[in-house]
């Protein structure tokens, strides 16, 4: 089992749609949570971390159920410029520091 | 936040040769990463390279094959050995910045633009 899955995708989307993306996460060392971005041929990027209240930056909220280690995303109102792949992220601390990143999920927005 | 270059951007290179990327951090870091990324797969980390000291590496990676060196702490290099065309990939280099910022504690990884390797 993978220790950090993700719904591959693609989702498509037309623009204005609510979109939802899933993650689960198998070590409950796991410490931190985030979303990345990734465009086409560029490097992955922070979109925003989780917290365990959840949390809200504009169109995006991402929420975390440590109970059931999954992790979410949901962005309103989808934009064109919002295509791209969503990466879930997990920290590990266990005897070190160790990042594990998701395989990612594909988000295509249609005008 | 950090800003990471790397060179080359891309390479085209025969299998059996070598190939090593740099990558360059514009502040000072412990702890330098090295990662792989296949065409639609995740991030695989290949090692962590400590200034000082030997890098470590995951498992399904070895020195041999994938020398690093970190001579500074703005500085890495990655060599991929012996190339073959399942090595074909993109590499990327990551630091990750831990810090406090209006009370709040944040932990973000940076990467590199990467560089794109095709082994014909």
């Amino acid at each position: 089992r993978k220790e950090v899955e993700q719904d591959p995708g693609p989702f498509n989307v037309p623009e204005g749609a609510t979109v939802a993306f899933n993650c689960t996460y198998s070590n409950s060392a796991s410490q931190s949570f985030f979303w990345y971005r990734q465009d086409c041929r560029k490097e992955p990027k922070l979109l925003m971390s989780v917290y365990s209240s959840g949390n809200e930056d504009g169109r995006f909220t991402a929420q975390l159920n440590r109970a059931s280690q999954y992790i979410s995303l949901l962005i309103r109102d989808s934009k064109l410029s919002d295509s791209a792949t969503y990466l879930c992220v997990v920290n590990i601390l266990t005897g070190g520091f160790k990042t594990i990143f998701g395989a990612g999920t594909r988000l295509f927005v249609k005008a | 936040s950090a800003v990471i270059s790397q060179k080359p951007s891309r390479d085209i290179c025969q299998r059996g040769t070598s190939l090593t990327i740099q990558c360059q951090v514009d502040s000072q870091v412990t702890m330098m990463f090295w990662y792989r990324q296949q065409p639609g797969q995740s991030l695989t980390l290949i090692a962590t390279a400590n200034q000082g000291s030997e890098a470590t590496y995951e498992s399904g990676f070895v020195i041999d094959k994938f020398p690093i060196s970190r001579p500074n702490l703005t500085f890495s290099t990655l060599t991929v050995s012996n190339m073959s065309p399942e090595d074909s990939s993109i590499y990327l280099c990551s630091v990750n910045l831990l810090g406090l910022a209006g009370g709040l504690s944040y932990n973000e990884q940076f990467f590199g633009p990467g560089t794109r390797l095709t082994v014909l």
